[in-house]
């Protein structure tokens, strides 16, 4: 069964650091995998969808790496705002017509 | 713009009592998804459509029933068999292929009087 673990389950950093954030998963046949940011009481937003051949994406200030054989995708932040303190969460696809699994997430505050 | 809209934002639901959570797309994707967020928790899956007329039973389907004979909607009705139904519930969408990230709404949070 796969499971998808983020570690920590909050975190708090001044403004401007680069930061990491972490995602396990405990089956590395995945067929994608995607990081989505949800701010309170909203919908997610998907940030970047890594294809199960690529190795990393990256949008902005965002860049999200995938390591299948140890089951582990990051996150990874430059130079934090304010703006970007929300909830993100990691999200598995099994198999191409198959279901996601997510995360229970990491919530982020940038302190000002 | 193109999206999801979910409504009402916030519902409140009696004893016994049915409730159906709406979702509309204008994104003309064929694949809608439910999910359920309980606090500290992750989504968990209701059900899916992939296509008109056509849905299937997600992890946590019990309590619940959906139809999809448009396109572009795909209600949620949660029944009083679901015995524990306060949460947030998110509706989503992507197009049919499974490499395409999914597009959300901004969700229903429903309670219990």
């Amino acid at each position: 069964k796969q499971e998808v673990t983020q570690i920590p389950a909050a975190l708090s950093v001044p403004e401007g650091e680069n930061l990491v954030l972490n995602c396990s998963f405990t089956d590395s046949a995945i067929y994608n995998l995607q990081w989505f940011r949800q701010d309170p009481g909203k919908g997610l937003t998907s940030l970047l969808l890594i294809q199960s051949s690529q190795r990393e994406q990256t949008s902005g200030r965002l860049n999200a790496s995938l390591d299948k054989s140890s089951g582990r995708s990051t996150l990874y932040i430059a130079a934090s705002q304010p703006g970007d303190s929300a909830t993100y969460l990691c999200a598995v696809r099994r198999g191409r017509d198959d279901k996601i699994i997510f995360g229970k997430g990491t919530r982020l505050h940038i302190l000002p | 713009d193109g999206g999801i809209t979910q409504s009402p934002k916030y519902l409140f639901r009696k004893e016994g009592q049915n409730v159906t959570l709406s979702c509309e797309q204008n994104l003309n994707h064929d694949a809608m998804y439910w999910y359920r967020q309980d606090p500290g928790q992750g989504l968990r899956l209701i059900y899916y459509s992939q296509i008109v007329n056509d849905f299937q039973k997600g992890d946590i389907a019990e309590g619940y029933s959906v139809s999809r004979e448009k396109k572009e909607s795909f209600p949620l009705t949660v029944t009083s068999a679901q015995k524990n139904p306060t949460a947030f519930y998110l509706c989503a969408s992507s197009i049919g292929y499974s490499n395409q990230p999914q597009h959300f709404g901004d969700g229903t949070r429903l309670s219990i009087l």
